[in-house]
């Protein structure tokens, strides 16, 4: 089985721009998270979503939305980028999101650099 | 809140040796999960070890680890005969398992620990 992709690797861009992150998940799994990475506030919660339905969020501002897809692949979006959001984003998938001992399977992220 | 509190931000083992990793953690729930992840340069997490709250026995696979006491709400990671390979960052993660819970789904994890292995 392919593990989770995120696409792209590497990301540029400039204060005020916006960017959209791409994950797919492991064949078969229906839940998606996404997590920030900064070397500051270490691995932090933003979005997890399952069916299509955000089902839980985390402490960011409203500019970091997310959505999922019918087959389960996941976008996350960032609007007016400020030099903070540069950071790691690590997308993770899961095959049963109501068991909590179920593992979550993690991309090799994107990193975004603002400038 | 739950929170996961890491206080080593570095370690070191020389090859063959082995080290302990320290975890501690805060929740006022009774139903979780906890695990540990490995995040080598290639940035990807890797599951490593997971524990449930209920079961007394501690965990273990192959090489690694864990010592679980619930009562003192901490979960160390024991590596066993460290080879190379294990140099990473090793994260501590906490997961509940209360459905109603506005934490359950996501992960909580610690800072992280910097593990080097000298050869």
């Amino acid at each position: 089985k392919a593990g989770v992709t995120q696409t792209p690797r590497y990301l540029i861009k400039t204060r005020g721009q916006q960017v959209t992150l791409s994950c797919s998940p492991i064949s078969g799994h229906r839940s998606v998270s996404w997590y920030q990475q900064t070397p500051g506030q270490g691995l932090q919660f933003l979005f997890e979503y399952f069916s299509e339905t955000q089902r839980n969020k985390g402490n960011f501002p409203g500019r970091f939305s997310g959505r999922q897809f019918s087959n389960s692949r996941s976008e996350m979006n960032v609007s007016t980028l400020e030099l903070g959001d540069s950071a790691l984003y690590l997308c993770a998938s899961s095959s049963d999101p109501s068991a909590a001992h179920s593992p979550l399977h993690f991309g090799n992220g994107t990193r975004l650099t603002v400038t | 809140a739950q929170t996961v509190t890491q206080s080593q931000p570095e370690m070191s083992v020389q090859e063959a040796e082995t080290v302990t990793l320290s975890c501690t953690y805060d929740t006022s729930e009774s139903d979780y999960y906890l695990f540990w992840y490995k995040q080598p340069p290639s940035r990807q997490m890797i599951l490593v070890i997971r524990q449930e709250a209920y079961k007394q026995q501690n965990a273990t696979e192959n090489r690694f680890s864990v010592n679980f006491q619930k009562a003192a709400k901490s979960f160390s990671l024991k590596i066993s005969d460290s080879q190379l390979g294990d140099a990473a960052m090793y994260f501590c993660a906490y997961r509940s398992n209360n459905a109603g819970g506005t934490s359950y789904g996501k992960l909580t994890f610690g800072q992280g620990t910097i593990l080097t292995v000298h050869p």
